[in-house]
């Protein structure tokens, strides 16, 4: 069976471009969350979702960011008008039920803004 | 606002030795415990999942425990191997929320 997959593995791009980075979990999980992890800031959450709905937006740094599910399944992050602050390694992770059962992560998708 | 500390932030041993990794965390008030494994550019593994009505859990050379009176988990590793060095985190949920709480991360390195 398939695990979590992101992509693209690796963006780089220039200050002021928007960017989309796409999630595909585990299939039948309905819970689906983007963290980022930056260097000495360790893991932190940005974004969950139970079915196509984001409960919890808390994380999401700024209104340039925002998050998208459809059918339940896929997940896209996009980031508008990219800041060097960005950069960073972006995961998802997808669970069977939500944060009571085991999460998945993906490999994460780098990002480097110029 | 639950906090998590992982000390310490590196540890090196030598192959074949059992190690203890520590975790702690501020708000007892939690439903589980998870720990990962994170190799350098990748993301993260999932080794451990103790609910928070569980003391421990083990799968093979790994155990963990759970103490939430204390607000403390620690990570046993067994006869330790080249092969276990990376960089272990634990995470915690906090009660009514959907979040995962993460320290900072252990860096072990297991020497030959």
């Amino acid at each position: 069976g398939a695990g979590v997959s992101q992509s693209p593995s690796n963006k780089v791009t220039e200050k002021g471009k928007d960017v989309e980075l796409r999630c595909d979990p585990i299939s039948g999980h309905t819970a689906l969350y983007w963290y980022r992890q930056s260097l000495g800031q360790g893991l932190e959450f940005l974004i969950y979702f139970q079915g196509n709905s984001a409960p919890d937006k808390s994380g999401l740094p700024s209104d340039r960011f925002s998050a998208e599910r459809t059918g339940g399944s896929v997940s896209t992050l996009t980031i508008q008008r990219t800041q060097q602050e960005d950069s960073a390694v972006y995961l998802c992770a997808s669970s069977l039920v939500g944060a009571v059962s085991e999460q998945f992560f993906g490999p994460g998708t780098r990002l480097t803004v110029l | 606002k639950q906090e998590v500390t992982q000390i310490p932030a590196a540890l090196s041993v030598p192959e074949g030795e059992n190690l203890v990794l520590n975790c702690s965390f501020t708000d007892s008030a939690i439903y589980n415990l998870q720990w990962f494994r994170q190799d350098p550019g990748k993301g993260l593994t999932s080794l451990l999942l103790i609910q928070s009505s569980q003391r421990e859990q083990t799968s093979g050379r790994l155990n963990a425990s759970l103490d939430k009176s204390s607000g403390r988990s620690t990570l046993y590793i067994a006869a330790s191997q080249p092969g276990d060095s990376a960089t272990y985190l634990c995470a915690a949920l906090q009660g009514g929320s959907e979040k995962l709480v993460f320290g900072k991360g252990t860096k072990l390195t297991v020497n030959p």
